[in-house]
């Protein structure tokens, strides 16, 4: 069945440095979404690209869609205690709109 | 409050037990999705609802599993003969077609 592979599972970071999680499906997506989810918390939605290559920018968060919509990346540029929390990627599969493929989630730990 | 809420927060039951949940989401949203979620893990698609029709189930939910939305609006989930292992976060979420899901803060199943 889909996968989407996300990577790596766990970052610690000093405060400031930059981070970058990556998503990789294993079959072509219509769209790719990220979430956020602070510990205890529910996932909230971040961001959607829809076309191939895409690249949006909210503040300090980058997120590019590939060329090929089979993978993405969040690149998060001089972390903040805020930041802190697991990452998730999710992605309709191409030609079913009816259920987000999500992958494990990325977790972030920054120390200040 | 706009945002999708959902009752109980928390549930404790005793194996053998029924449970009912219920979720109300964003008025103006016609999809709504209910998802399972672990501890560590990221979101488990359950089902999938289109206004009042249920378009997709996951093949993971046994037949003790049930959810419906008869209006269109609130949605419920209930979980008959509970087990130790449906112990987990049931989480809502509603959209409009081609955007993100918002999430509400879920419910925390414990079967003792």
């Amino acid at each position: 069945g889909q996968q989407v592979m996300q990577i790596p599972q766990y970052q610690h970071v000093q405060e400031g440095e930059d981070f970058t999680t990556y998503c990789n499906s294993s079959t072509t997506l219509s769209n790719i979404q990220w979430y956020k989810q602070r510990p205890g918390g529910h996932p909230v939605f971040l961001i959607q690209l829809v076309k191939s290559g895409e690249v949006k920018k909210q503040k300090r968060l980058t997120f590019q869609f590939g060329e090929a919509k089979k993978n993405s990346s969040l690149h998060i540029t001089a972390t903040q205690t805020t930041d802190v929390g697991t990452y998730f990627c999710a992605g309709f599969n191409a030609g079913n709109n009816r259920k987000l493929i999500w992958g494990l989630g990325t977790s972030l730990a920054v120390n200040p | 409050d706009t945002g999708v809420s959902q009752d109980p927060r928390h549930k404790i039951t005793k194996r053998g037990q029924n449970v009912t949940f219920r979720c109300d989401p964003i008025s103006e949203h016609n999809r709504l999705y209910w998802y399972r979620q672990t501890l560590g893990q990221g979101p488990e698609f359950l089902t999938y609802f289109q206004n009042e029709a249920q378009l997709e189930k996951s093949r993971l939910l046994s037949d003790r599993f049930s959810a419906e939305r008869p209006k269109g609006s609130f949605s419920t989930l209930e979980i008959q003969r509970t087990e130790q292992g449906d112990s987990a976060m049931y989480l809502c979420a509603s959209s409009s077609a081609g955007l993100g899901a918002f999430f509400g803060q879920g419910t925390r199943l414990t079967v003792v």
